[in-house]
Protein backbone atom coordinates (compact mmCIF):
# COMPACT_ATOMS: atom_id res chain seq x y z
CA UNK A 1 0.00 0.00 0.00
CA UNK A 2 1.35 3.55 -0.67
CA UNK A 3 2.15 5.73 2.60
CA UNK A 4 4.63 6.10 4.79
CA UNK A 5 6.82 3.26 6.04
CA UNK A 6 8.48 3.11 9.54
CA UNK A 7 10.58 0.84 11.33
CA UNK A 8 11.25 -0.34 13.91
CA UNK A 9 7.54 -0.25 15.70
CA UNK A 10 9.14 -0.76 18.80
CA UNK A 11 12.53 -0.46 20.38
CA UNK A 12 14.02 -0.50 23.95
CA UNK A 13 16.73 1.06 24.25
CA UNK A 14 19.53 1.63 27.57
CA UNK A 15 20.42 5.25 28.20
CA UNK A 16 23.43 6.15 26.03
CA UNK A 17 22.68 3.54 23.39
CA UNK A 18 22.15 4.91 19.67
CA UNK A 19 19.66 3.66 17.06
CA UNK A 20 18.27 5.25 13.99
CA UNK A 21 14.46 5.38 13.09
CA UNK A 22 13.77 4.49 9.26
CA UNK A 23 11.35 6.33 7.18
CA UNK A 24 10.37 6.10 3.83
CA UNK A 25 7.52 7.00 1.57
CA UNK A 26 6.20 6.34 -2.22
CA UNK A 27 4.15 9.38 -3.05
CA UNK A 28 6.95 10.90 -4.45
CA UNK A 29 6.52 13.37 -2.21
CA UNK A 30 8.92 16.27 -1.40
CA UNK A 31 8.85 17.07 2.41
CA UNK A 32 9.56 14.63 4.99
CA UNK A 33 9.30 15.42 8.84
CA UNK A 34 10.28 13.99 12.12
CA UNK A 35 7.74 14.63 14.81
CA UNK A 36 7.57 13.11 18.74
CA UNK A 37 4.01 12.52 20.71
CA UNK A 38 3.85 12.52 24.25
CA UNK A 39 1.03 12.03 26.75
CA UNK A 40 -1.27 15.34 27.13
CA UNK A 41 1.10 17.32 25.12
CA UNK A 42 0.32 17.64 20.68
CA UNK A 43 3.39 16.75 18.23
CA UNK A 44 6.16 18.12 18.93
CA UNK A 45 8.10 18.74 15.52
CA UNK A 46 11.74 17.34 15.97
CA UNK A 47 13.50 17.81 12.33
CA UNK A 48 11.92 17.97 8.82
CA UNK A 49 13.19 18.39 4.99
CA UNK A 50 11.27 20.84 2.85
CA UNK A 51 13.06 18.96 -0.23
CA UNK A 52 16.16 16.19 -0.68
CA UNK A 53 19.00 17.69 0.13
CA UNK A 54 17.87 19.97 2.96
CA UNK A 55 17.33 19.60 6.61
CA UNK A 56 16.17 22.03 9.09
CA UNK A 57 15.57 22.13 13.37
CA UNK A 58 11.72 21.80 14.76
CA UNK A 59 11.26 22.84 17.94
CA UNK A 60 12.56 20.14 19.93
CA UNK A 61 15.91 19.09 17.94
CA UNK A 62 18.20 18.48 20.97
CA UNK A 63 19.78 14.76 21.02
CA UNK A 64 18.54 14.08 17.36
CA UNK A 65 20.13 14.03 13.86
CA UNK A 66 18.83 13.49 10.69
CA UNK A 67 19.46 12.21 7.05
CA UNK A 68 17.39 12.94 4.26
CA UNK A 69 18.78 9.97 1.91
CA UNK A 70 17.15 10.75 -0.96
CA UNK A 71 13.58 11.92 -1.70
CA UNK A 72 11.99 8.72 -0.47
CA UNK A 73 14.01 8.02 2.77
CA UNK A 74 14.32 10.31 5.59
CA UNK A 75 15.96 8.89 9.46
CA UNK A 76 16.19 9.74 12.49
CA UNK A 77 19.12 9.40 14.50
CA UNK A 78 19.58 8.92 18.45
CA UNK A 79 23.61 9.36 19.04
CA UNK A 80 23.17 8.64 22.89
CA UNK A 81 19.63 8.08 24.01
CA UNK A 82 18.05 9.44 27.45
CA UNK A 83 15.20 8.51 28.99
CA UNK A 84 13.32 11.98 28.23
CA UNK A 85 12.93 10.75 24.69
CA UNK A 86 10.97 8.08 25.58
CA UNK A 87 7.83 8.83 22.95
CA UNK A 88 6.16 7.90 20.05
CA UNK A 89 7.79 9.16 16.61
CA UNK A 90 6.21 9.50 13.88
CA UNK A 91 7.84 10.10 10.22
CA UNK A 92 5.34 12.34 8.16
CA UNK A 93 5.32 13.51 4.44
CA UNK A 94 3.61 16.36 2.12
CA UNK A 95 3.50 17.22 -0.99
CA UNK A 96 5.12 20.84 -0.41
CA UNK A 97 7.09 22.75 1.78
CA UNK A 98 4.50 24.96 3.84
CA UNK A 99 3.60 21.52 5.24
CA UNK A 100 0.12 21.99 6.31
CA UNK A 101 -1.45 23.44 3.32
CA UNK A 102 -2.04 19.87 1.82
CA UNK A 103 -2.04 17.95 4.99
CA UNK A 104 0.28 15.05 6.11
CA UNK A 105 0.57 11.37 5.74
CA UNK A 106 1.70 9.93 8.82
CA UNK A 107 3.70 6.50 9.30
CA UNK A 108 2.68 4.30 11.61
CA UNK A 109 4.62 5.59 14.25
CA UNK A 110 7.73 4.14 16.90
CA UNK A 111 7.22 3.74 20.69
CA UNK A 112 10.68 4.21 22.10
CA UNK A 113 11.50 3.63 25.25
CA UNK A 114 14.91 4.39 26.74
CA UNK A 115 15.59 2.99 30.32
CA UNK B 1 -0.54 29.87 27.13
CA UNK B 2 -0.22 27.43 24.89
CA UNK B 3 -0.27 27.94 20.65
CA UNK B 4 -3.03 25.52 20.55
CA UNK B 5 -5.45 24.56 22.55
CA UNK B 6 -8.43 22.13 23.04
CA UNK B 7 -10.46 20.22 25.38
CA UNK B 8 -8.53 17.15 26.25
CA UNK B 9 -12.21 15.29 27.29
CA UNK B 10 -12.96 13.20 27.38
CA UNK B 11 -16.13 13.33 25.56
CA UNK B 12 -18.71 10.19 26.39
CA UNK B 13 -21.32 10.14 24.12
CA UNK B 14 -24.65 7.49 23.42
CA UNK B 15 -24.83 6.47 19.73
CA UNK B 16 -26.45 9.35 18.14
CA UNK B 17 -25.92 12.30 19.72
CA UNK B 18 -24.33 14.93 18.45
CA UNK B 19 -20.68 16.31 19.22
CA UNK B 20 -18.98 19.55 19.31
CA UNK B 21 -15.09 20.16 19.59
CA UNK B 22 -13.74 23.41 19.84
CA UNK B 23 -10.10 24.63 19.41
CA UNK B 24 -8.37 28.10 19.89
CA UNK B 25 -5.12 29.21 18.38
CA UNK B 26 -3.05 32.17 19.30
CA UNK B 27 -1.46 33.23 16.24
CA UNK B 28 -3.58 35.38 14.22
CA UNK B 29 -1.24 35.10 11.50
CA UNK B 30 -2.45 31.57 10.99
CA UNK B 31 -3.58 30.77 7.63
CA UNK B 32 -4.49 26.96 7.09
CA UNK B 33 -6.97 24.74 9.29
CA UNK B 34 -7.33 21.00 9.90
CA UNK B 35 -8.63 18.26 11.79
CA UNK B 36 -7.04 14.95 12.37
CA UNK B 37 -8.23 12.01 13.51
CA UNK B 38 -5.98 9.52 15.94
CA UNK B 39 -7.37 6.24 16.98
CA UNK B 40 -5.92 4.77 19.91
CA UNK B 41 -2.12 3.45 19.44
CA UNK B 42 -2.28 4.76 15.73
CA UNK B 43 -0.87 7.22 13.80
CA UNK B 44 -3.01 10.71 12.99
CA UNK B 45 -4.73 10.64 9.71
CA UNK B 46 -6.70 13.97 7.94
CA UNK B 47 -10.23 14.24 8.73
CA UNK B 48 -10.84 17.68 7.03
CA UNK B 49 -9.56 20.83 5.94
CA UNK B 50 -11.30 24.11 7.83
CA UNK B 51 -12.42 26.39 5.36
CA UNK B 52 -13.58 30.45 6.56
CA UNK B 53 -16.50 29.66 5.10
CA UNK B 54 -17.38 26.44 7.03
CA UNK B 55 -17.38 23.11 5.39
CA UNK B 56 -19.39 19.79 5.30
CA UNK B 57 -18.15 16.02 5.13
CA UNK B 58 -21.05 13.80 5.72
CA UNK B 59 -21.85 13.90 9.46
CA UNK B 60 -19.08 15.89 10.41
CA UNK B 61 -18.88 20.03 9.85
CA UNK B 62 -15.83 22.74 10.59
CA UNK B 63 -15.98 25.88 10.80
CA UNK B 64 -13.45 28.62 11.45
CA UNK B 65 -14.09 31.90 13.26
CA UNK B 66 -10.89 34.29 12.60
CA UNK B 67 -12.50 37.29 14.65
CA UNK B 68 -12.12 34.73 17.69
CA UNK B 69 -9.58 33.04 16.69
CA UNK B 70 -11.20 29.39 17.43
CA UNK B 71 -12.41 26.36 14.80
CA UNK B 72 -15.22 23.92 16.16
CA UNK B 73 -15.96 21.05 14.78
CA UNK B 74 -19.44 18.80 14.96
CA UNK B 75 -20.23 15.20 14.78
CA UNK B 76 -24.18 14.70 14.01
CA UNK B 77 -25.27 10.98 14.60
CA UNK B 78 -21.91 10.26 16.30
CA UNK B 79 -21.28 6.20 15.76
CA UNK B 80 -19.40 3.62 17.78
CA UNK B 81 -16.80 3.99 14.94
CA UNK B 82 -16.27 7.62 15.74
CA UNK B 83 -14.16 6.89 18.85
CA UNK B 84 -11.09 8.44 18.75
CA UNK B 85 -9.11 11.58 19.71
CA UNK B 86 -9.45 14.56 17.82
CA UNK B 87 -6.73 16.84 16.77
CA UNK B 88 -6.81 20.58 15.85
CA UNK B 89 -3.78 21.33 13.63
CA UNK B 90 -3.06 25.31 12.50
CA UNK B 91 -0.25 26.28 9.91
CA UNK B 92 0.89 29.83 9.01
CA UNK B 93 4.54 30.79 8.51
CA UNK B 94 5.92 27.85 7.69
CA UNK B 95 5.20 26.59 11.11
CA UNK B 96 2.96 23.86 11.82
CA UNK B 97 0.85 23.55 15.50
CA UNK B 98 -1.11 20.27 16.41
CA UNK B 99 -3.29 20.52 19.12
CA UNK B 100 -3.17 17.68 22.24
CA UNK B 101 -6.03 16.30 20.93
CA UNK B 102 -10.06 16.10 22.62
CA UNK B 103 -11.10 12.22 23.33
CA UNK B 104 -14.20 11.30 22.23
CA UNK B 105 -16.09 8.13 23.79
CA UNK B 106 -18.90 7.05 21.89
CA UNK B 107 -21.14 4.42 23.57
CA UNK B 108 -23.72 1.98 22.55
Amino acid sequence: NAGVTQTPKFQVLKTGQSMTLQCAQDMNHNSMYWYRQDPGMGLRLIYYSASEGTTDKGEVPNGYNVSRLNKREFSLRLESAAPSQTSVYFCASSEAWDRGVYGYTFGSGTRLTVV
Amino acid sequence: RKEVEQDPGPFNVPEGATVAFNCTYSNSASQSFFWYRQDCRKEPKLLMSVYSSGNEDGRFTAQLNRASQYISLLIRDSKLSDSATYLCVVSGGFKTIFGAGTRLFVKA
